[in-house]
């Protein structure tokens, strides 16, 4: 669910390996997620998304994992870069009575060692 | 091709004195459109969500208030700032209409500090 009163956690990673973001959502029969990346004084971008008749999804360096039974959401980066360093947020689409609404989860900072 | 803006993009004011934030939307006809707020170093809250002219949905009590007097245009108002409204206020639309749920495409941002 949201938690936008709490400080967000942060993710350090060294460059090069590979990265693994969390996110617990809140609606069991949410049928949508979203991750999206956030740059510092930006609006957020979309990474990827999945439906919730998928387990596991990959695009171009970034893979998400859906586990419905726990309401848990992973992005996985390959190969983390310096341009990968932003604030990461799930997204959640509540059932067809709210349709219109997305939701934002606890966002996690990802930063880079080089 | 779909854009979207946001305007303006850094506002400072005085508790008590009055906020318009705009949003437009142009390449696409009845999208959904939000508004989010995200304190600094937080996460983001929604604020309103509209499916349609005239249609606003409120998601917390607060003393802003949006409204969508054209089809592509969303506006977050409020009369009487508080040094709580400080934020960065993000506005929102993805395509309407009943489509399936698809991606939020979001705006740049207007940076809001009340003194």
């Amino acid at each position: 669910g949201e938690s936008v009163g709490l400080h967000l956690p942060t993710l350090s990673v060294q460059e090069g390996d590979n990265s693994i973001i969390n996110c617990a959502y809140s609606n069991s029969a949410s049928d949508y997620f979203i991750w999206y990346k956030q740059e510092s004084g930006k609006g957020p971008q979309f990474i990827i998304d999945i439906r919730s008749n998928m387990d596991k999804r990959q695009g171009q360096r970034v893979t998400v994992l859906l586990n419905k039974t726990v309401k848990h959401l992973s992005l996985q980066i390959a190969a983390t870069q310096p341009g990968d360093s932003a604030v990461y947020f799930c997204a959640e689409n509540p059932p067809l009575s709210s349709a219109s609404k997305i939701i934002f989860g606890s966002g996690t900072r990802l930063s880079i060692r080089p | 091709s779909q854009t979207i803006h946001q305007w303006p993009a850094t506002l400072v004011q005085p508790v008590g004195s009055p906020l318009s934030l705009e949003c437009t939307v142009e390449g696409t006809s009845n999208p959904n459109l939000y508004w989010y707020r995200q304190a600094a170093g937080r996460g983001l809250q929604l604020l309103f969500y509209s499916v349609g002219i005239g249609q606003i949905s409120s998601e917390v009590p607060q003393n802003l208030s949006a409204s969508r007097p054209q089809d592509r245009q969303f506006i977050l108002s409020s009369k009487k700032l508080l040094l709580s409204d400080s934020g960065f206020y993000l506005c929102a639309w993805r395509p309407g209409g009943g489509s399936p749920p698809g991606e939020l495409f979001f705006g740049e941002g207007s940076r809001l500090t009340v003194l």
